[in-house]
């Protein structure tokens, strides 16, 4: 497979408790984006990473949210404390280097906290 | 004034018909524009992108880009039932580093039997 990956697919959790997910993106893409989707509306950015380096946050990201890309390859996004507001979609992207850029999508970790 | 709209459908065409799917975009930094498609309940899959003016075919797809009028299109000849699904429109600045896409809210397309 040689798509972006995510894990897990589903993720149920309490308020208050903390939920990480993971991304591995196509293996030759050096740029990785985490994006949030709710019911109706197009994906909003959160943050991005080219190799190891996050270079973009969002100001949706609060300080709950924290992302890591430690060695330039796989990334992970955790949330702290989670409110129910923060049932979403979130995806993953990547892309590497050059025109025109085009990202291409994970299968999305769907959050439902409960 | 949201940076990219499209009008939330649901547009409904015959099975065989052309599916015009509409976007406007505020941010005249705006240079790459990408269509995708979502299936309830998926992830977006990459259709096409443009990032120059006029007309670009693939397929039974064309992507149509006026700068000067801030808009994009996407058309779909031959309409299949396998077509129904969200269309979304995303917009890139060319800062010519790799940056975020903001989206539309996507137009739902129904193809009809």
């Amino acid at each position: 497979d040689t798509g972006v990956s995510q894990d897990p697919r589903h993720k149920i959790t309490k308020r208050g408790q903390n939920v990480t997910f993971r991304c591995d993106p196509i293996s030759e893409h050096n740029r990785l984006y985490w994006y949030r989707q709710t019911l109706g509306q197009g994906p909003e950015f959160l943050t991005y990473f080219q190799n190891e380096a996050q270079l973009e946050k969002s100001r949706l990201l609060s300080d709950r949210f924290s992302a890591e890309r430690p060695k330039g390859s796989f990334s992970t996004l955790e949330i702290q404390r989670t409110e129910q507001g923060d049932s979403a979609m979130y995806l993953c992207a990547s892309n590497k280097q050059g025109l025109p850029y085009e990202q291409y999508f994970g299968p999305g970790t769907r959050l439902t906290v409960t | 004034q949201k940076e990219v709209e499209q009008n939330s459908g649901p547009l409904s065409v015959p099975e065989g018909a052309i599916a015009s799917l509409n976007c406007t975009y505020s941010d005249r930094g705006s240079q790459s524009f990408f269509w995708y498609r979502q299936y309830s309940g998926k992830s977006p899959e990459l259709i096409m992108f443009i990032y120059s003016n006029g007309d670009k075919e693939d397929g039974r797809f064309t992507a149509q880009l006026n700068k000067a009028s801030q808009y994009v299109s996407l058309l779909i000849r031959d309409s299949q039932p396998s077509d129904s699904a969200t269309y979304l429109c995303a917009a890139r600045p060319d800062t010519g580093t790799a940056s975020k896409l903001t989206f539309g809210t996507g137009t739902r397309l129904q193809v009809t039997l």
